[in-house]
């Protein structure tokens, strides 16, 4: 099985700020990486699929990369509304999820 | 646009089945382009995958609950259903039905979610 490991699991910023969340795979997955923002009581929403592809009508602030087994979410300019959990899945029939990132207010 | 609801008993008795059922409005289930699907996310922890279904029947399940899990559908009445067997407290989660692309995998739309808990 293709474990999932999340960097950091808890993340303080203040609006403005610069963050970089990092989901590292078990195994090589090559691109097949994606990333979900999940807020209290809410279903996740998808953000970015295949490693860096913006999903349609996510802000551009958001931005994915990597391959393999290591890959970032950056947030360019947090927005109050970017406070939340965000979670990479892996992309395939089977899909595993990373433990999570919980970005709170400074 | 699309949308998924889930359904069912909200408390489910230890070594019972758990029953949920998602309608989907908005799409046909005869989609070429997608899976449907059924995760759950138990209080403070990481989603996790149950498995998919195809409306041909084709089915990917979680390795770890293969043995309990069977997922259904029927396109004729836009719904598709999830079968959890022999549930124990560690199965007490929110149940999430959603909309998987074949192509990335993705999910892309998702039920707002329905809480389960098992509990004598």
């Amino acid at each position: 099985d293709i474990q999932l490991t999340q960097s950091p699991s808890f993340l303080s910023a203040s609006v403005g700020d610069r963050i970089t969340i990092t989901c590292r795979a078990s195994q090589g997955i090559g691109s097949y990486l994606g990333w979900y923002q999940q807020k209290p009581g809410k279903a996740p929403k998808i953000l970015i699929y295949a490693a860096s592809t913006l999903y349609s009508g996510v802000p551009s602030r958001f931005s994915g990369s990597g391959f393999g087994t290591e890959f970032t979410l950056t947030i360019s300019s947090l927005q109050p509304e970017d406070f939340a959990s965000y979670y990479c899945q892996h992309l395939n029939n089977y899909s595993t999820f990373g433990g999570g990132t919980k970005v709170e207010i400074k | 646009q699309v949308r998924l609801q889930e359904s069912g008993p909200g408390l489910v008795q230890p070594s019972d089945t758990l029953s949920l059922t998602c309608s989907v409005s908005g799409s046909s289930i005869n989609k070429v382009e997608y899976y449907w699907g059924w995760l759950r996310q138990p209080p403070g922890q990481r989603l996790e995958y149950i498995g998919s279904i195809y409306y041909t029947g084709t089915t990917y399940y979680n390795p770890s609950l293969k043995s309990r899990v069977t997922i259904s559908v029927d396109p004729s009445t836009f719904r598709y259903s999830l079968h959890l067997s022999a549930v124990t407290a560690a199965d007490t989660a929110v149940y999430y039905c959603a909309r998987r692309s074949t192509g990335w995998f993705y999910f892309d739309i998702w039920g707002p979610g329905a809480l389960v808990t098992v509990s004598s």
